[in-house]
């Protein structure tokens, strides 16, 4: 399974843009890159997917170099409820889609 | 759309017994299914791969014989931690996936907490 790597926490204040970075060198051809959200105690959420370049949906906008070695999820005007861990990571790409999970980035909104 | 519950949402059971959690797919069709578990403060670890009709295929390090995994029909997986014991004590999550080409997101059930005293 392919791995990728996230800064641990990263801490933002109420209503700025948060851009949370992730590497995946070793990212397949038919790889996806997708970044999920999780509460404590509660299961992961979809937030986006994208395969190249940038993929904007209404809640995150993902940017994705042309290498695809990176990738960085873009939060807009955050606030308290956005704390969170958020995950990224990339399909396997034999069809199963199995997905290793990192450490994630702990991201903490300061009022 | 794309909803993923699990049943139950928490569960406390004694060390020896054994436990059935499930996981369905309300309103789409899932062809593979994932089972997690995830302890305090730690990321999710992938447990096994299901496919409907088919066996179960377990990451390293996972005891089969353990974690019995059912894929039974297109919206229900279903995981039994057999003969429990306190370390098995953890968060279980399920995800579906919904097969449908153009994109391979998976979907996350609510989770379900273990705990084996």
């Amino acid at each position: 399974l392919a791995k990728t790597t996230q800064p641990i926490s990263m801490d933002s204040y109420e209503g700025q843009e948060v851009n949370i970075t992730c590497s995946h060198n070793n990212i397949a051809t038919n790889d996806y890159i997708t970044w999920y959200q999780q509460f404590p105690s509660q299961g992961p959420r979809f937030i986006i997917q994208g395969y190249k370049t940038k993929v904007t949906n209404e809640v995150a906008s993902l940017f994705i170099p042309a290498d695809r070695k990176s990738s960085t999820l873009s939060l807009p005007r955050v606030s308290l409820s956005d704390t969170a861990v958020y995950y990224c990571l990339v399909g396997d790409g034999d069809g199963n889609n199995r997905l290793a999970f990192g450490k994630g980035n702990q991201v903490v909104v300061i009022p | 759309g794309a909803v993923v519950s699990q049943h139950p949402s928490r569960v406390i059971c004694k060390s020896g017994t054994s436990v059935k959690i499930e996981c369905r797919s309300l309103d789409f069709q899932a062809t593979t299914m994932f089972w997690y578990r995830q302890f305090p403060k730690q990321s999710l670890m992938l447990m096994a791969t299901s496919n409907e009709g088919s066996k179960a295929t377990y990451e390293q390090g996972v005891e089969k014989d353990k974690f019995l995994i059912n894929h039974a029909s297109l919206t229900l997986s279903t995981l039994t931690v057999t003969s429990a014991h306190p370390e098995d004590s953890s968060f279980y999550i399920c995800s579906a996936r919904s097969g449908l080409a153009g994109g391979v997101e998976q979907y996350f059930g609510p989770g379900t907490r273990l705990t084996v005293t």
